[in-house]
């Protein structure tokens, strides 16, 4: 089993700023990666795929950069509705595993 | 307009069976795998497995092999899970997911069904 490391488990910003999430994989998926943000009560909602491509409709502030083992998911300038838990996805070994979350709060 | 509408919040014993739903509109059901994932209260996403509606082949994880069943029915584009003897550990929010084809990740999903295991 891939496991997927997130840092930090919590990120405090103010709206406006740069917020930097990680992800780092026990071993290569090379870009076979995927961002998600969840708000609370809400179902996941793809951000990036293939590590660094955003998904329809999803804002350019958010850009997703990285292969092999090392991920990164920048939000350029954060704005109230993107306080939200962030997961990455592993997706190149058949035994798909997410991150534990990002919290990105205030 | 791509829409995954799961069954509603259900509320279970132990040792009782359940199945879920969801029902995919919108887009060529068969064309696409549907993903089941579980959100444990307060934690992360658990993917569970998978099935691909055309001809019904299934994966699932081995943390869920042989302790759920995934199934589907094209002519209702609807899958579905299924639970023979429900533990309070099973309690839940399940997602139902849709599997893209740019990848194998998730572009679409349910709005999720809370399952609660309670004596």
């Amino acid at each position: 089993e891939i496991v997927m490391t997130q840092s930090p488990a919590t990120l405090s910003v103010s709206p406006g700023e740069r917020a930097t999430l990680s992800c780092r994989a026990s071993q290569s998926v090379y870009s076979n990666l995927a961002w998600y943000q969840q708000k609370p009560g809400q179902a996941p909602r793809l951000l990036i795929y293939g590590a660094s491509t955003r998904a329809t409709g999803i804002p350019a502030r958010f850009s997703g950069s990285g292969s092999g083992t090392e991920f990164t998911l920048t939000i350029s300038s954060l704005q109230s509705e993107d306080f939200a838990v962030y997961y990455c996805h592993q997706h190149y070994h058949w035994l798909w595993t997410f991150g534990q979350g990002t919290k990105v709060e205030i | 307009e791509v829409q995954l509408v799961q069954s509603g919040s259900e509320v279970k014993k132990p040792g009782q069976s359940l199945k879920i739903s969801c029902k995919g509109s919108g887009y060529s059901f068969t064309a696409y795998s549907i993903a089941w994932v579980r959100q444990m209260p307060g934690k992360g996403l658990e993917w569970m497995g998978i099935i691909y509606p055309a001809d019904s082949d299934i994966m699932y994880s081995p943390s869920f092999q042989g302790q759920v069943t995934i199934s589907a029915d094209k002519s209702t584009t609807t899958a579905y899970l299924q639970w023979h003897s429900l533990k309070a550990s099973d309690t839940a929010i399940y997602f139902c997911a849709r599997r893209q084809f740019a990848d194998y990740s998730f572009d679409y999903w349910g709005q999720g069904t809370l399952v609660t295991v309670s004596s």
